[in-house]
């Protein structure tokens, strides 16, 4: 099946500081890939969605300028966090549709800790 | 998007069937109905996909009635390892559509 990564899968850093998150489609192309971000306990909330090659759309209540979305290549996905706060330590999850299938694959998720 | 309704949380045994019920009222007529586990700290796994009748793979099945607006996954002889949040969702699979979730249910099962 497809496979998505994201790296890394986990990181610590400090208030104030830009934190980049790579999504990668490992053996497809991605035409779209999605970001999530989960709190403890809780479900998965769509944060915005990015074509290849064009502006990502945010969710409603989503810092477009805050959490930074770049989808340069049909295999690659960042999501930078900017001026991280402890308040934006989450459970983020990137995931990709492409390769003329209906499925949506999902990463193994990156968990942000703000410090 | 059409809104999901699961059953918060489920306890089951070991060995036994176990569905999972899901109701899509809105349903549109492009939707399809995915299924996903999630164990915690992982990101989301594809269990099934169906749009109507019934689909079966090597791990679940999938009932969904005429008027489809609800679906069952059906586990079979589950294990310890089952335990996991499970998500309906519904969706079209066109290139832009977005994938929302629901709260997901919650499936315990006990030695």
């Amino acid at each position: 099946g497809a496979v998505v990564s994201q790296h890394p899968s986990w990181v610590i850093c400090k208030s104030g500081t830009s934190v980049k998150i790579e999504c990668r489609s490992l053996d497809f192309q991605a035409t779209t890939m999605f970001w999530y971000r989960q709190f403890p306990k809780q479900s998965l909330m769509l944060m915005a969605t990015s074509n290849e090659g064009s502006k990502a759309t945010y969710e409603q209540g989503v810092e477009k300028d805050k959490f930074l979305i770049n989808h340069a290549s049909l295999t690659l996905s960042t999501l930078t966090v900017t001026s991280a706060h402890p308040e934006d330590s989450s459970f983020y999850i990137c995931s990709a549709r492409g390769g003329g299938g209906h499925e949506q694959y999902f990463g193994p998720g990156t968990r942000l800790t703000v410090t | 998007l059409a809104k999901t309704t699961q059953p918060i949380s489920m306890d089951s045994y070991e060995g036994q069937e176990v569905n999972i019920t899901c109701s899509h009222n809105n349903i549109a007529t492009n939707d399809y109905i995915t299924w996903y586990q999630q164990f915690p700290s992982q990101g989301p796994r594809f269990i099934i996909q169906g749009y109507k009748t019934k689909v079966t793979n090597e791990v679940a099945s999938l009932f969904i009635p005429a008027d489809r607006k609800s679906s069952t996954l059906s586990l079979p002889r589950v294990s310890l390892s089952d335990t996991a949040v499970y998500y309906c969702l519904v969706g079209g699979m066109n290139r832009d559509d977005k994938i929302i979730f629901g709260k997901g249910t919650r499936l315990h099962i006990l030695p």
